[in-house]
C-alpha cells in the first residue's frame, strides 16, 4: 500500500500570501489530520477531516482552513501568511477504530520570509 | 497548558545499554497512549500504543508502561542500537470522549555505537 504522500516537500513564501499544501491518504483511509510542527513545540492539532466534514478542529486562527474531496485526498490552506507560520506540516491518515494509529506524510517544509 | 509533557528534551545512551523515555500527563480523561517515532526529513511513524486498562504492553524491544496514578508513561528500549537514534513523540487520546491524540514536544533519543 501506498503512503501517505504530501505536496509539495518545501515551499518558501512571503508576508501577506496564501498557500495550499496538499494530502493524499493511504487508500481506504477516510479520515485526514493535518498537525503543524514548530521546534520545541511538538506536534500541534490543526483539524480532522471525515467523509468531507471537518470532524475535529484545534485552536488555530481562522486563517488556517481545510476540505476533503470525495476520494478523501486534503487540501489546507493558509491565509495572509505571517512569519510565525513557518513549520513543517504534517498531513495523517487513519483507518479502523477510534484508536487506530496515524498514519503520517513527510511533511511539508514551509517557509514565511 | 501542556496537557503531555516530556522533560526531557534529548536523551543520550550507549549501544546495548536500556533507554528510558518518560511522560507525563494532566488530563485524567486520557484513556489511550501511543508512541511515534521520527527520523529527521521523515514523518513520525506508530511504535507502539497502550490502553489504560493495562499497565504494561510490550512489542520486541519495545515496551511501554503506564503508572496511572502518578499520571505517567514510559518507552523503555532495550538494548538500544544506533538505528534507533529519532525522535520520539508521546501521545494521549480519550479526553471528553475524543481520539484525536495530543503529542507532547518530544524527546531527541542518541544512541553512541
Amino acid at each position: 500500500k501506498a503512503g501517505v504522500t504530501q505536496t509539495p516537500r518545501y515551499l518558501i513564501k512571503t508576508r501577506g500570501q496564501q498557500v495550499t499544501l496538499s494530502c493524499s491518504p493511504i487508500s481506504g483511509h477516510r479520515s485526514v489530520s493535518w498537525y503543524q510542527q514548530t521546534p520545541g513545540q511538538g506536534l500541534q492539532f490543526l483539524f480532522e477531516y471525515f467523509s468531507e466534514t471537518q470532524r475535529n478542529k484545534g485552536n488555530f486562527p481562522g486563517r488556517f482552513s481545510g476540505r476533503q474531496f470525495s476520494n478523501s485526498r486534503s487540501e489546507m490552506n493558509v491565509s495572509t501568511l505571517e512569519l510565525g507560520d513557518s513549520a513543517l506540516y504534517l498531513c495523517a491518515s487513519a483507518g479502523g477504530g477510534p484508536n487506530s494509529p496515524l498514519h503520517f506524510g513527510n511533511g511539508t517544509r514551509l517557509t514565511v520570509t | 497548558d501542556q496537557q503531555v509533557k516530556q522533560n526531557s528534551p534529548s536523551l543520550s545512551v550507549q549501544e546495548g545499554r536500556i533507554s528510558i523515555l518518560n511522560c507525563d500527563y494532566t488530563n485524567s480523561m486520557f484513556d489511550y497512549f501511543l508512541w511515534y517515532k521520527k527520523y529527521p526529513a521523515e514523518g513520525p511513524t506508530f511504535l507502539i500504543s497502550i490502553s489504560s486498562i493495562k499497565d504494561k504492553n510490550e512489542d520486541g524491544r519495545f515496551t511501554v508502561f503506564l503508572n496511572k496514578s502518578a499520571k505517567h508513561l514510559s518507552l523503555h528500549i532495550v538494548p538500544s542500537q544506533p538505528g534507533d537514534s529519532a525522535v520520539y513523540f508521546c501521545a494521549a487520546s480519550g479526553s471528553g470522549g475524543s481520539y484525536i491524540p495530543t503529542f507532547g514536544r518530544g524527546t531527541s533519543l542518541i544512541v553512541h555505537p
